[in-house]
């Protein structure tokens, strides 16, 4: 299996410019997760999906980010306008259902590096 | 999540046995413990998992003490790659179950 893929690896972009990221699951995954890691706040789970309907968005910062799940191997995260406080990293990770009492796992993409200058 | 406390920063000679404890205090009785790590650069990895009993696989082994309120990973002959962030985690029901990751503990091995 490819593992989680995600794109673009790096980003460099402008204060104000549109930023989209990009996720393709593991196959046969029902749940995906986008997460967020900068020194000051560890990594922080943004969204996640079940079956690509959005459960918890809660940790969404604000309503210039958005995600989508338009089918079971794809989803985005898209931030529009983009600050310079947006760089972090962006990973991206799916499991076959939630961990708690079932005792499954999830995987991580290697991350999508965002710098907003 | 079961709040979940782990050291900052640990430091293991290579070679030896590296122990990282996690103190789960509020872990109810059908919440797993998980451990991940994260190496510098890389997204977070799935290490060991364990309920009641002690769990060992290729990478690691767990131990969960009998009243489930800490447990220790032991990571048997460190290696210099083993040097990353451990983060202990205890997703509960009412919270979807999703993984919440605290600050972990940073693993030094050294030579």
């Amino acid at each position: 299996d490819a593992g989680v893929i995600q794109s673009p690896r790096h980003e460099v972009t402008e204060m104000g410019q549109e930023v989209t990221l990009r996720c393709k699951p593991i196959s046969g995954h029902d749940y995906l997760f986008w997460y967020r890691q900068t020194m000051m706040r560890g990594l922080e789970l943004l969204i996640y999906f079940n079956n690509n309907v959005p459960i918890d968005d809660s940790g969404m910062p604000e309503d210039r980010f958005s995600a989508k799940m338009p089918n079971a191997s794809f989803s985005t995260l898209k931030i529009q306008p983009s600050e310079p406080r947006d760089s972090a990293v962006y990973f991206c990770a799916s499991s076959r259902r939630l961990t708690g009492n079932s005792g499954n796992t999830i995987y991580f993409g290697e991350g999508s590096w965002l710098t907003v200058v | 999540d079961a709040k979940t406390t782990q050291p900052p920063s640990m430091d293991c000679a290579e070679g030896r046995a590296a122990n990282l404890p996690c103190n789960h205090s509020t872990i109810s009785g059908n919440e797993y413990v998980y451990w991940y790590r994260q190496i510098h650069s890389q997204g977070p990895q799935y290490i060991i998992h364990g309920l009641k009993n002690n769990e060992t696989n290729e990478m690691a082994s767990l131990i969960i003490t009998e009243d489930r309120k800490s447990s220790t990973l032991i990571l048997p002959h460190a290696t210099l790659r083993d040097t990353a962030v451990y983060y202990c985690i205890a997703p509960v029901s009412n919270s979807g179950y999703a993984l919440n990751f605290g600050k972990g503990t940073s693993l030094l091995v050294t030579p």
